[in-house]
């Protein structure tokens, strides 16, 4: 059991460049997150989808958009990479939406 | 004001001690209150459950109050596989988690 697999796990962009980040689930679970996590800032909520089809805003959505085509995947894209989007990116999972989150393993994104 | 606010710490002690820390929340409508637990380059993984009564999980103890909205965790006998950064989350009773930017505990032998 997979659990939740985030892909790439390490990347480096130009300002500018695009990208789209992976997250894969094989639990079934309805709701899936994208965080980023900065120094001193904690996780902070990106955007979020409580079911396929579905996505909405977090806290930080500026620069970011997703897509929740099938229940199992979260896609998270970077039209136009800032050096400020340098972060740790982690995905999450969850059946029931107000506990027990599952997250990946993490993407180091660098924006030079 | 962050909406979960906890001390970064570093919390340095020996094998064997105790360790408490705090974290406190600013909307009092929360609902749900957890420690996770994040190794260094890791993800953040789920310690533990924080109830209203508190409760005991081994080592660790959680304690919530409500009335001044904070939360505690306190590691007894502390083994130097302890050493992590320690996140307070907190749910206000939607679909989202909310979590503190951590307190780092270290154990030293």
């Amino acid at each position: 059991n997979a659990g939740v697999t985030q892909t790439p796990k390490f990347r480096v962009l130009k300002t500018g460049q695009s990208m789209t980040l992976l997250c894969a689930q094989d639990m079934n679970h309805e709701y899936m997150y994208w965080y980023r996590q900065d120094p001193g800032m904690g996780l902070r909520l990106i955007h979020y989808s409580v079911g396929e089809g579905t996505t909405a805003k977090g806290e930080v959505p500026d620069g970011y958009n997703v897509s929740r085509l099938k229940k199992q995947n979260f896609l998270l894209g970077l039209e136009s990479a800032a050096p400020s989007q340098t972060s740790v990116y982690f995905c999450a999972s969850s059946y029931e939406g107000r506990w027990g989150y599952t997250f990946g393993s993490g993407t180091r994104l660098t924006v030079v | 004001r962050k909406e979960v606010e906890q001390d970064p710490g570093p919390f340095n002690v020996p094998e064997g001690a105790t360790v408490a820390f705090n974290c406190t929340y600013s909307n009092s409508a929360s609902q749900s209150f957890f420690w996770y637990r994040q190794d260094c380059r890791k993800e953040p993984k789920l310690l533990m459950s924080v109830y209203s009564s508190g409760n005991e999980d081994g080592r660790f103890t959680a304690q919530l109050n409500r009335a001044s909205q904070y939360i505690s965790l306190l590691i007894r006998d502390s083994k130097l596989s302890d050493s992590a950064t320690y996140l307070c989350v907190v749910n206000r009773g939607d679909y989202k988690l909310s979590f503190g930017a951590g307190t780092t505990v270290t154990v030293r032998a």
